[in-house]
Parts: C-alpha cells; structure tokens; sequence
C-alpha cells in the first residue's frame, strides 16, 4: 500500500484553467503539507495543516487553495493557471509537527501551456 | 530565519569512490537533521535523521554525524554503487515548530560505472 498518494502524476493544462491535484495518507498522521519543487530542484513549503487546520500558508499566491476534508487527505485546487506555475508539486504528511520526518508522495509534474 | 547551505553540485564520482556531500545549517533553536534522497521521477525518501548532537545517523551505507559545534550534518558513504546516482537533499525542523522541514538546495550525484 502506497503511504503517500497523490494523483495525477502528470498534469498538462493552459494557461487560465483550474486543476485540482488530490492527496491521500494512510499513516494516520495528522499533519500533511505541499511543497513545490522548481525546475533546480529546489523545494519550498506552501501549505501546512494539523488535524484539518491551516498552520502554515507561506506567502502562496490566493489562486492556490487547499482543502482538507479530513486528516487524511489534502487537495490543492489552482485557479487562473499561469506559465509560472509549472513545477513539480509533492504532498507529505508527518506524525506532529516539527522535529519529525515526513513522508513525501511522488509527486504532481504540473505543466502550463 | 532557519536555513540549510548544501554543497552545490553536481557531483560525479566513479563507482566505489568515496562520498561527502557537505550540509551546514543556522537555526534560532534545537533542530532535528535528515538527509532526504530523490530517484528520477520520484518523491523523496529519508535516508538518514539525527535529533540531538553526536547522534549519527546511517543507512544504506551512508552516514552523518549531527555537529552542533560547527552546525554541520555532512553526508558520507565509503564507497558508492550507480544505484546511489540522485538528489540529495539535506533539511531541518525544529521541534515544536509549525515549519516543518527546511531544504538545503539539493545536490545531484551521478556515479559513473
């Protein structure tokens, strides 16, 4: 069973649409987070919710949205897609908060068109 | 803020030479330490973690030894196999915190047969 799940592996879109990408624990961790990866690899935390809750939102442009229906799932939803938005995008989910490690899903490779 | 300095790569190696992937970090408290890898086309995987200084952390052949007194958590293996080719990621969290990892830039590795 995959621990981290998040689905669609790949995305391809034009610019203006609005895309959802979905994520699924099965830890029963009560933390889960986004991060985005740029094209050098570098990663960046968007979104950070504890037990269904926004703890973190990290300067994130507000066509970003996430939504956390419960402790074992975060979507993110993205509105008026932009060039700029092409990234890798990987959900994770710890048990806590800070000082423990957390488990990363493969990933949403989101192309804007 | 909290920050992770990686070494910068790429770096190429040929098999059975030997690793070190340098990762220092500034942190306003305490922090916990991982090492984190990437395989192309995947998520990220913990490699290795340390909590508390002189704790060292191995896996896989790898090793990193927390230094509080240099706030070093440099990356080590003894002799690497093509299989070891990937992102290396080293990051930080704070216990209690809400921000949960922070990530060095990323060094790519690629071990030549």
């Amino acid at each position: 069973d995959t621990a981290v799940s998040q689905t669609p592996k790949y995305l391809v879109t034009q610019m203006g649409n609005d895309k959802s990408i979905k994520c699924e624990q099965n830890l029963g961790h009560d933390t889960m987070y986004w991060y985005k990866q740029d094209s050098k690899k570098f990663l960046k935390i968007m979104f950070s919710y504890n037990n269904k809750e926004l703890i973190i939102n990290e300067t994130v442009p507000n066509r970003f949205s996430p939504k956390s229906p419960d402790k074992a799932h975060l979507n993110l939803h993205i509105n008026s897609l932009e060039l700029g938005d092409s990234a890798v995008y990987f959900c994770a989910s710890s048990l806590g908060t800070g000082g423990t490690e957390a488990f990363f899903g493969q990933g949403t490779r989101l192309t804007v068109v | 803020g909290d920050s992770v300095t990686q070494m910068e790569g790429p770096v190429t190696l040929s098999e059975e030479a030997f690793l070190t992937i340098n990762c220092t970090y500034t942190a306003t408290g305490y922090p916990s330490l991982f090492w984190y890898v990437q395989y192309p086309g995947e998520g990220l995987q913990l490699l290795l973690k340390a909590t508390k200084a002189d704790d060292k952390g191995s896996n896989k052949g790898f090793e990193a030894t927390y230094r509080k007194e240099t706030t070093s958590f440099h990356l080590e293996k003894g002799s690497v196999q093509v299989s070891d080719s990937a992102v290396y990621f080293c990051a930080l969290s704070l216990t209690g915190s809400a921000r949960q990892l922070t990530f060095g830039s990323g060094t790519q590795l690629t071990v030549l047969p």
